[in-house]
């Protein structure tokens, strides 16, 4: 059974660059497309982009400017950048697999990650 | 991408049955049979109950189904559980991802 799990610091500072990681376990990283998406507290969803095992990245337009994604087959994971975080950054932030026998659908998550942003 | 509409929040009793709708536009719900919907509890990451806007995945209670007419999805949860209580968010492809708003389900 597949399972994912985000890694990385928890507070990043105002202007920095946050990273985080998420790992696969139980299942090979090829094949699939690999999403990241965050939720503020108490708000909703938001996707931010995916990146499939070859490397070909789609990011969403709001955030394609200080979004990058990256994917390393051989450790089985893959990873997110954000660059100038602010507070409106804020959030728990998810890793999800897509594609595969239910296309379109995020059929397996990580328990994610809660990212703060201090001034 | 514009999010999706979804009502803020739904109620029902036990046993009843709820729809809880979607309305995007044609160019992500009303052109793609790609709708996913997600239950989520408090504290918990997303779960998917639909897929392509009709399909169960294994595992997910037969009481919930999907539908899409036009630019609108719904899901639809009948006989109504305690357990049921949570939000529900649909997703659309669009290119890439949109998510509707959220919808707070509470069981009366």
């Amino acid at each position: 059974q597949v399972q994912l799990q985000e890694s990385g610091p928890g507070l990043v500072k105002a202007s920095e660059t946050l990273s985080l990681t998420c790992t696969v376990s139980g299942g090979s990283i090829g094949s699939y497309y690999w999403n990241w998406i965050r939720q503020p507290a108490g708000k909703g969803l938001e996707w931010i982009g995916r990146i499939y095992s070859s490397g070909n990245t789609n990011y969403n337009p709001s955030l394609k400017s200080r979004v990058t994604m990256s994917v390393d087959t051989s450790k089985n994971h893959f990873s997110l950048k954000v660059d100038s975080m602010t507070a409106a950054d804020m959030a728990v932030y998810y890793c999800a697999r897509d594609g595969g026998e239910k296309p379109g659908a995020f059929d397996v998550w990580g328990q994610g990650t809660m990212v703060t942003v201090s001034s | 991408q514009s999010a999706l509409t979804q009502p803020a929040s739904v109620s029902g009793s036990p046993g009843q049955s709820i729809t809880i709708s979607c309305t995007g536009t044609s160019s992500d719900v009303g052109t793609f049979n790609l709708v996913s919907w997600y239950q989520q509890h408090p504290g918990k990451a997303p779960k998917l109950m639909i897929y392509e806007g009709t399909k169960r995945p294994s595992g997910v209670s037969d009481r919930f189904s999907g539908s899409k007419s036009g630019n609108t999805a719904s899901l639809t949860i009948s006989g109504l559980q305690a357990e049921d209580e949570a939000d529900y968010y649909c997703c659309s492809f669009a290119g890439g991802r949109v998510f509707g708003g959220g919808t707070k389900l509470t069981v009366l």
